[in-house]
Order: structure tokens, then C-alpha cells, then sequence
């Protein structure tokens, strides 16, 4: 298994600012991923992190509004762009060494906007 | 496309005893993986138990196995001699299998969890 840190754990953001997320996994990874869990929600998939390209976004999420960096093989960035309350949400950050391996997920980063 | 579905929004169990969470999943795949995650107040989420869909037999990680039935596209989780650190919010999910699925993705489809509080 792996073992995946988030920074930062927590945050309180004002409008129309932009917070940058980072996830460090203690191992090289072929599979980096974001989600973000509204309040009370489940967990949706925002974008595939690839090392190397662009990452690959899922319907309802750009990348403009969510940037995402994959520099190496161990850690990836999201960042959280204009940000407006309805994006107060846990972010988690997920990894797996393959296609076909669990995924193991970061502690998730709180985030509120005012 | 693929729906899992949690109709428990929350059970109670009472310390010792054994409790079981539903999860239902559509799909027209033959390929696929099931998965119950759990995420403690910590926020952390942690793997319980994974089963591959084309094994018949139900997967077992000590006090936690499933009851796999393929046919009716169901897969609860049961939790025997439940202690107080099983609470949390257990969530389901699916993953497609082959390449030829999409399985190349890695992809995880969530249910909406069952918040399962255990009674000392």
C-alpha cells in the first residue's frame, strides 16, 4: 500500500482567491487522482493526474478552474481557482501503482470559501 | 453507465453484534470490481474489502466479508463482532475491469455511503 499526504490539511479562503493542493505519495505511482467530496456527499472524480500530459478531466470540470500538475511520478498539485463558497469541499488526493491496483487515498484537505 | 446505489443513508449496531450494508450496482459490463471503502470522522479514507467479479467466491478480510450475488447485481458488506473504531461512513464502489471497459482508467464510481454508528 501506499501512503499518501495532503497539504494542506485545512483551509479558509476568501472569494475570488485560489488555493493550491499539494499530494506527496511515499512511492512512485503510475495513477494519481482528485475528488472532491461536497458536505455530506459522496466522493466525485474530478481528474486523472498523468505525469507528463495534461491531465483528463471528468464532465463538469475544467481545467481552467482546476489546474492540475503531475511533475514526477510521486506527487501532483490541484488548484482551486476563483474560488466561491459553493466550492467549500473536501479535496482528496488518490493513488495507485497500476490500471488494476486499489486505490489508496491522502487525508483529504478541508476547504471553506467566504 | 455504471450507478451504485446505498439505499441505507444510516444504521446503528450495537457493539459485538454483526450488522450488514446493502449496495446495489447497475452495469452491462461482465468485467468489474467492487470495492467498500470506509472513511472515519478523520476523514481518512481506508480500503475494507475488494472482490472481483469474476470470482464466485465472496471475499473475507477477518470480521468484515461480503455476500456477492452477480446475478442481482448486489454486494453487501457484513461486519461481524463490530466494535466501536467500525464507525464510520462505509461507501461502495465500482471499478470497470478490462482494458476493453475502460479498465485502463482506473475509474471509481462512489455510492452515497451508509453512516454506520456502533452502541457501546
Amino acid at each position: 500500500s501506499a501512503v499518501i499526504s495532503q497539504k494542506p490539511s485545512r483551509d479558509i479562503c476568501q472569494r475570488g482567491t485560489s488555493l493550491t493542493i499539494q499530494c506527496q505519495v511515499d512511492s512512485q505511482v503510475t495513477m494519481m487522482f482528485w475528488y472532491r467530496q461536497q458536505p455530506g456527499q459522496s466522493l466525485t472524480l474530478i481528474a486523472t493526474a498523468n505525469q507528463g500530459s495534461e491531465a483528463t478531466y471528468e464532465s463538469g470540470f475544467v481545467i481552467d478552474k482546476f489546474p492540475i500538475s503531475r511533475p514526477n511520478l510521486t506527487f501532483s498539485t490541484l488548484t482551486v481557482s476563483n474560488m466561491s463558497p459553493e466550492d467549500s469541499s473536501i479535496y482528496l488526493c488518490s493513488a495507485a501503482a497500476d490500471s488494476y491496483n486499489e486505490q489508496f487515498f491522502g487525508p483529504g484537505t478541508r476547504l471553506t470559501v467566504l | 453507465a455504471q450507478t451504485v446505489t446505498q439505499s441505507q443513508p444510516e444504521m446503528s449496531v450495537q457493539e459485538a453484534e454483526t450488522v450488514t450494508l446493502s449496495c446495489t450496482y447497475d452495469t452491462s459490463e461482465s468485467d468489474y470490481y467492487l470495492f467498500w471503502y470506509k472513511q472515519p470522522p478523520s476523514r481518512q479514507m481506508i480500503l475494507v474489502i475488494r472482490q472481483e467479479a469474476y470470482k464466485q467466491q465472496n471475499a473475507t478480510e477477518n470480521r468484515f466479508s461480503v455476500n456477492f450475488q452477480k446475478a442481482a447485481k448486489s454486494f453487501s458488506l457484513k461486519i461481524s463482532d463490530s466494535q466501536l473504531g467500525d464507525a464510520a461512513m462505509y461507501f461502495c464502489a465500482y471499478r470497470s475491469g478490462g482494458l476493453n471497459y475502460g479498465g485502463a482508467t482506473n475509474k471509481l464510481i462512489f455510492g452515497t455511503g451508509t453512516l454506520l454508528a456502533v452502541q457501546p
